[in-house]
């Protein structure tokens, strides 16, 4: 199984500032023939489903605000959040779709400091 | 608007077994493949079972497999687990949810609690 590590656990961060989340995979999931990462990030908010917010290590999602972002290939990736908003406070997840059985980092909590 | 709606949780005792739903709507749900996927405090967000739209490929977690059954029915837009020989750890909010290789639509959740 691949195994996705998720640093740090939380973070606060200002409001404006930037916030960095970092995932890596026990494996590569760069699939090699289209040269595509199979890895995504998650938003979750307490009482709402959980909201998919970059696929393909950097795809943003339609609808997702452009100060989330996402970057890194192999086995290291990146969600940054560009200038926190009230409305980012939340857990993220990283979840890898390179095999079966599908893994997610542990979560990582953002607050505002 | 993509909609995904759980049902069938509740309390069952160990060994029990249960039958979860999830209703779909909102986009043509037998071109879509399905998971379900599990959470707790203290494991996280778990993937259980994948389904494709006519059900010729299913996978699932090593923790559930021969205890969990997912299935479809494209002429009722719903997704099912049947869960059986349940334990404690399996108290877990389960989770449908689309999957385009990404999981891109997540349903609300249904609690499942396992205890005597």
């Amino acid at each position: 199984d691949i195994v996705m590590t998720q640093s740090p656990d939380s973070l606060a961060v200002s409001l404006g500032e930037r916030a960095t989340i970092n995932c890596k995979s026990s494996q590569s999931v760069l699939y090699s023939s289209n040269n595509k990462n199979y890895l995504a990030w998650y938003q979750q908010k307490p009482g709402q489903p959980l909201k998919l917010l970059i696929y393909g290590a950097s795809i943003r999602e339609s609808g997702v605000p452009d100060r989330f972002s996402g970057s890194g290939s192999g086995t290291d990736f990146t969600l940054t959040i560009s200038s926190l908003q009230v409305e980012d406070v939340a857990l993220y997840y990283c979840q890898q779709y390179y095999s079966f059985p599908r893994t997610f980092g542990q979560g990582t909590r953002v607050e505002i400091k | 608007d993509v909609q995904l709606v759980e049902s069938g949780g509740g309390l069952v005792q160990p060994g029990g077994s249960l039958r979860l739903s999830c209703a779909a709507s909102g986009f043509t749900f037998s071109i879509y493949s399905m998971n379900w996927v599990r959470q707790t405090p203290g494991k996280g967000l778990e993937w259980l079972s994948y389904i494709t739209g006519n059900s010729n490929s299913i996978q699932y977690a090593d923790s559930v497999r021969g205890r969990f059954t997912i299935s479809r029915d494209n002429a009722k837009n719903s997704l099912y687990l049947q869960l059986s020989s349940l334990r404690a750890e399996d108290t877990a909010v389960y989770y449908c949810a689309t999957s385009n290789g990404q999981l891109d639509y997540w349903g609300q959740g249904t609690l499942v609690t396992v205890s005597s």
